[in-house]
């Protein structure tokens, strides 16, 4: 069955880094793009960008052009996403979530989220 | 890229029909055939319920249906059960490659 496991929930400090993983199985890693969204407290749902595990492809949401990079590893089928100088502003939840292979949109599986706290 | 309009709450009895409206532009809603559907109880994380504007995914209700016109999406829960009350929550493919969600949709089960 399709699995999105993702990496346990991180605190940092702001202006720190924090690289998510999410480990894929149950499906053809390299055949389904990956989109990460995410989700403050309270609040709705942000896309990310997407990686396209075949390629190593990405696009990345304007507002966090410069700051986030989106890897994969085909060996062992894990996407990542790093996002750096953080602020208390990107505390959220962060979702990896599977498309198909033609980018719609369509993500029917998602990881269980993990949970980014940034306080000092 | 601006984040799709959605009304901030909806609701209905058991049995009732109710339709969440999401409003884009031209490029994005009304651009592209790539309008999806989410449903998300608390806590939980989201889950697909419709994709590419009508598409119903394996395992989803046909009480939940998709349509579009012009810059505006629809998702319609036509028979309300108590277990749709969650956020929904659409999205699109947008020019340059991109997504956009809406703001989300909370649907209240009289």
């Amino acid at each position: 069955q399709v699995q999105l496991v993702q990496s346990g929930g991180e605190v940092k400090k702001p202006g720190a880094s924090v690289k998510v993983s999410c480990k894929a199985s149950g499906y053809t890693f390299s055949a389904s793009y990956i989109h990460w969204v995410r989700q403050a407290p309270g609040l709705g749902l942000e896309w990310m960008g997407w990686i396209n595990p075949n390629s190593g492809g990405t696009k990345y949401a304007q507002n966090f052009q410069g700051r986030v990079t989106m890897t994969r590893d085909t060996s062992i089928t894990i996407a990542y996403m790093e996002l750096n100088r953080l602020t208390s502003d990107d505390t959220a939840i962060y979702y990896c979530a599977r498309d198909t292979s033609k980018l719609v949109g369509a993500t029917d599986y998602w990881g269980q989220g993990t949970l980014v706290t940034v306080s000092s | 890229q601006s984040a799709l309009t959605q009304p901030a709450s909806v609701s209905g009895s058991p049995g009732q029909s109710i339709t969440i409206s999401c409003t884009g532009t031209s490029n994005d809603v009304g651009g592209y055939n790539y309008v999806s559907w989410h449903q998300q109880h608390p806590g939980k994380a989201p889950k697909l319920m419709i994709s590419e504007v009508t598409n119903r995914p394996s395992g989803v209700p046909d009480r939940f249906s998709g349509s579009k016109s012009g810059n505006t999406a629809s998702l319609t829960i036509s028979g309300l059960q108590p277990e749709d009350e969650a956020d929904y929550f659409c999205s699109s493919f947008a020019s340059t490659g991109s997504f956009v969600f809406a703001t989300g949709t909370k649907v209240t089960v009289l």
